[in-house]
């Protein structure tokens, strides 16, 4: 099985701050990886797919970056309605496997 | 407009059963490889199965393998997940989602408990 190794666990930011999340696969996923947001009590949201597509409707201070087995999502100016707990997520095999998740939280 | 209603959740006890089902609108249901994901109370999302357009092809996480089955009835446009000798490690809410997990429904909760 692909282990997902998201890192970090959690942080605190302001608003304005730029905000990078890394997901590490145990092996390669061929850029089958998926980002997602979920903020609490909802529903999880897909915001990259491919590594570093992004997921119609989302805004574009959201990007996906890596390939290989090492990827990053990145937010470029934090606003509020981005504080959430993020996931990454391979989907080239079975059984698919998510990362720890991120909570990202106000300073 | 996908949609993607989920039913079928409630309190079992521990090695109990329970069938959990997804109706879908708004797509060609036969056309996508559907799933079931899983978040255990303040925990992380876990991928628990899926199943191919067709049916043909079913996997599953190790830990529900044996206990769990995934099924679909494309005339009903409906997903099932059969889930047998519950344990308590198996309360969640349970999401169905749809393709590589773009869209997803509300959820439904299992709780095991006696």
């Amino acid at each position: 099985d692909i282990q997902m190794t998201q890192s970090p666990s959690a942080m605190s930011a302001s608003v304005g701050d730029r905000v990078t999340i890394t997901c590490r696969a145990s092996q390669g996923i061929n850029n089958y990886l998926a980002w997602f947001q979920q903020k609490p009590g909802k529903v999880p949201k897909r915001l990259i797919y491919g590594s570093s597509s992004l997921q119609s409707g989302v805004p574009s201070r959201f990007s996906g970056s890596g390939s290989g087995t090492e990827f990053t999502l990145t937010i470029s100016s934090l606003q509020p309605e981005d504080f959430a707990t993020y996931y990454c997520l391979q989907h080239n095999s079975y059984p698919r496997t998510f990362g720890q998740g991120t909570k990202v939280e106000i300073k | 407009e996908v949609q993607l209603v989920e039913s079928g959740g409630g309190l079992v006890q521990p090695g109990g059963a329970l069938r959990l089902s997804c109706a879908a609108s708004g797509f060609t249901f036969s056309s996508y490889r559907m799933n079931w994901v899983r978040q255990a109370p303040g925990k992380g999302l876990e991928w628990v199965a899926s199943i191919k357009e067709d049916g043909s092809e079913k996997y599953y996480v190790d830990s529900v393998k044996g206990r769990f089955t995934i099924s679909r009835d494309n005339a009903k446009n409906s997903l099932y997940l059969q889930m047998n000798s519950l344990g308590a490690e198996d309360t969640a809410v349970y999401y169905c989602a749809r393709g590589d997990l773009l869209d997803w429904g509300q959820g439904t909760l299992v709780t095991v408990s006696s």
